[in-house]
């Protein structure tokens, strides 16, 4: 079965600093879904990537999956007190999505 | 739209206690999956659906039931709740199983077996 390594599990930084998120997985990558969770809400969806060296950006979130489909990273520039939350990577397995298990972002202002 | 509801927000029940936990979509997807969340695990998959009538088993379905007698409903049961249930629950749904379908997910349900 297909597993993801989120790394890493959590992570603070100062309000203004970049940083990434790295997701991998032991099988090669169909669809690769990145989610934001605030602390007691639901999971809202931010980026899905299909193609080898695909690259998407949202507002200043930027996705990437690697060449070999293999691995994908997540970045924030500029970060802010909005980015904190749980990040997951989620990976396509046929009729369902395994998940990473989530990196915590805290951003310190 | 509304999205992905669940209903309810938060429950709490008695060790034996049977409840049933309400997921709705308003958008005709096919696909619907519940999951739990428990700290440091992630999201695991307890039972899924890809489409009316039809279940299947995920990850972790033991001690949990479903059903999916409407297409925009899946609901899950509780027969003899146990303190290990006590976790968030989350339901999702999706048009279908193509990977370039997004899943979308209802706010939770907050439950605590004492």
């Amino acid at each position: 079965s297909q597993e993801l390594e989120q790394s890493p599990q959590s992570l603070i930084v100062q309000e203004g600093k970049n940083l990434t998120i790295n997701c991998t997985s032991s099988k090669t990558l169909y669809g690769l879904y990145w989610y934001k969770q605030k602390y007691g809400e639901g999971l809202i969806f931010l980026m899905m990537l299909q193609k080898g060296g695909e690259e998407k950006s949202h507002e200043k979130i930027t996705a990437k999956l690697d060449e070999k489909k293999q691995q994908s990273s997540l970045h924030i520039t500029a970060s802010q007190p909005s980015h904190a939350g749980i990040y997951l990577c989620g990976a396509d397995n046929g009729n369902k999505l395994v998940f990473g298990a989530g990196t915590i972002l805290r951003v310190k202002s | 739209n509304a999205g992905v509801t669940q209903t309810p927000k938060f429950r709490v029940l008695k060790t034996g206690q049977s409840m049933t936990l309400l997921c709705a979509q308003d958008m005709n997807h096919e696909y619907m999956y519940w999951y739990r969340q428990d700290p440091g695990m992630g999201l695991r998959l307890i039972h899924y659906s890809v489409g009316e009538g039809t279940t299947a088993k995920g990850e972790v379905p033991d001690g949990y039931n479903v059903s999916r007698l409407k297409k925009q409903n899946f609901l899950l049961g509780l027969e003899s709740a146990a303190p290990s249930q006590t976790s968030v629950y989350f339901c999702a749904s999706r048009r279908g199983g193509l990977s370039t379908d997004t899943q979308y997910f209802g706010p939770g349900t907050r439950l605590t077996v004492l």
